[in-house]
């Protein structure tokens, strides 16, 4: 399964909010799509797993959505510690594929 | 506390071989899937491998089917890849992570720093 996340680079303000993308080539399973946050010089953190659900800790301002083979994680409004890489990743079947990853950089 | 730590990076020859290992504490090992991720400084991530918490059903990317080998002690919590036929593209950041919800379908709850490979003559 490919996964190919959009825009490539999202340039937005704190306190706004972003929508990010990532359209599976086919079915994901039983919506098994997890999506993740990396900043530089660490490792990823998941945020949402089974496509809308949200990991212990990770505020509600983060969400995940579904429709078909599109998937979304959204963020509501935009705080300084959250311009990173946003990377989806399907564990529906192997290999258990990443996307090319989103940019969510300060305007 | 829950954490992964790998070791095991290092410089080796292109056709080399090398043995990552991953320690796991804080969590009762043996009830989780773990896998292995891939990451090229300023590139994105890369799933390599993973294994069932009893070792059963090890899976591989293409580009390292037939190469690497997925492993785990669950008496010494550890989890290891063995990379052999070493290839300059194989260099990158190697991270060990836990499989979440104590079952196979779950994103990759627990991270560590990661351990670098270099390939290179």
């Amino acid at each position: 399964i490919v996964l190919t996340q959009s825009p490539g680079t999202l340039s937005l303000s704190p306190g706004e909010r972003a929508t990010l993308s990532c359209r599976a080539s086919q079915g994901v399973d039983s919506g098994y799509l997890a999506w993740y946050q990396q900043k530089p010089g660490q490792a990823p953190r998941l945020l949402i797993y089974n496509a809308a659900s949200r990991a212990p800790g990770i505020p509600d301002r983060f969400s995940g959505g579904m429709s078909g083979t599109d998937f979304t994680l959204s963020i509501s409004r935009l705080e300084p510690e959250d311009f990173a890489v946003y990377y989806c990743q399907q564990y529906a079947s192997s290999p258990r594929t990443f996307g090319q990853g989103t940019k969510v950089e300060l305007k | 506390e829950v954490q992964v730590v790998e070791s095991g990076g290092s410089v080796v020859r292109p056709g080399g071989s090398l043995r990552l290992s991953c320690a796991a504490s804080g969590f009762t090992f043996d009830n989780y899937g773990m896998n292995w991720v891939r990451q090229v400084p300023g590139k994105g991530l890369e799933w390599v491998s993973g294994i069932k918490w009893n070792g059963g059903s090890p899976d591989y990317a293409d580009s390292v089917q037939g190469r690497f080998t997925i492993s785990r002690d669950n008496g010494k919590n550890s989890l290891y890849l063995q990379m052999n036929s070493l290839r300059v593209e194989d260099s990158a950041l190697y991270y060990c992570a836990r499989v979440g919800g104590g079952g196979y379908y779950y994103g990759l709850d627990v991270w560590g720093q990661g351990t670098t490979v270099i390939v290179s003559s």
